[in-house]
């Protein structure tokens, strides 16, 4: 969904480097969400927000944090990159107006980490 | 707590031929369950989503699913499989709380053969 960037599109790093992987969205949806994705685990949420000033811990947000600057913009970061946070990593955004609307996704950031 | 299963990693069929991919749940309430499809390099792309009314739930790209509540699955199905179908979907259910996250299966790639 081009309405939602992710950068960067890859990212090769090492063990122990503090990273950020940005997303920004020109939706107007009020809700964000940060995945990753593993090979036979599916999606799995990290983090996701419904406003500015709400954040909310994921399934798997132990080693990761999360800001949101700004309605259209929800960052994501590893403070001390490990190995087994390589991964495929995806935003999305949903609106609020109604429950259960889909989900709308950025092309992902894969990201590996040696 | 709510989940999914998509029993079949993998679906290989016949340009042509129906295709059905497997998806079953498990909700303590009315379920609400939607189907992405992922292909190479992009995010996930939504299909359909079943809410309430009718079982037999149309979508995009001719894409249909069905919900059976006794049977407590949501099969996705197309009448006649082109090669483009060729990629990766998944299965989500949105959770019975306020936040209405999505938890997603473990995705099932399906190979359409020329």
């Amino acid at each position: 969904d081009a309405d939602v960037t992710q950068t960067p599109r890859n990212r090769i790093t090492k063990t122990g480097k503090r990273i950020m992987l940005e997303c920004s969205q020109t939706k107007g949806h009020d809700r964000m969400y940060w995945y990753r994705q593993d090979p036979g685990l599916g999606l799995r949420l990290i983090y996701y927000s419904f406003d500015v000033k709400d954040i909310n811990k994921g399934e798997i947000s132990d080693g990761y944090s999360v800001s949101r600057q700004a309605q259209a913009k929800f960052s994501l970061s590893l403070e001390s990159a490990i190995p087994n946070q390589t991964a495929l990593y995806f935003c999305a955004t949903r609106s609020a107006d109604r429950d259960n609307q889909p989900q709308h996704f950025g092309d992902g950031t894969r990201l590996s980490i040696l | 707590a709510q989940s999914v299963a998509q029993p079949e990693d993998q679906v290989n069929v016949a340009e042509g031929n129906p295709l059905t991919v497997k998806c079953t749940y498990s909700v303590s309430g009315n379920p609400y369950l939607f189907w992405y499809v992922q292909y190479p390099n992009r995010g996930l792309q939504f299909l359909l989503k079943y809410i309430t009314g009718d079982n037999l739930v149309k979508g995009s790209y001719g894409f249909e699913a069905e919900f059976n509540k006794s049977q407590t699955s949501f099969h996705l199905k197309k009448p006649s499989a082109l090669v483009s179908d060729s990629a990766l979907y998944f299965c989500a259910v949105g959770d019975q709380t306020g936040a209405n996250n999505l938890f997603f299966g473990t995705g099932t790639r399906l190979t359409v053969i020329p």
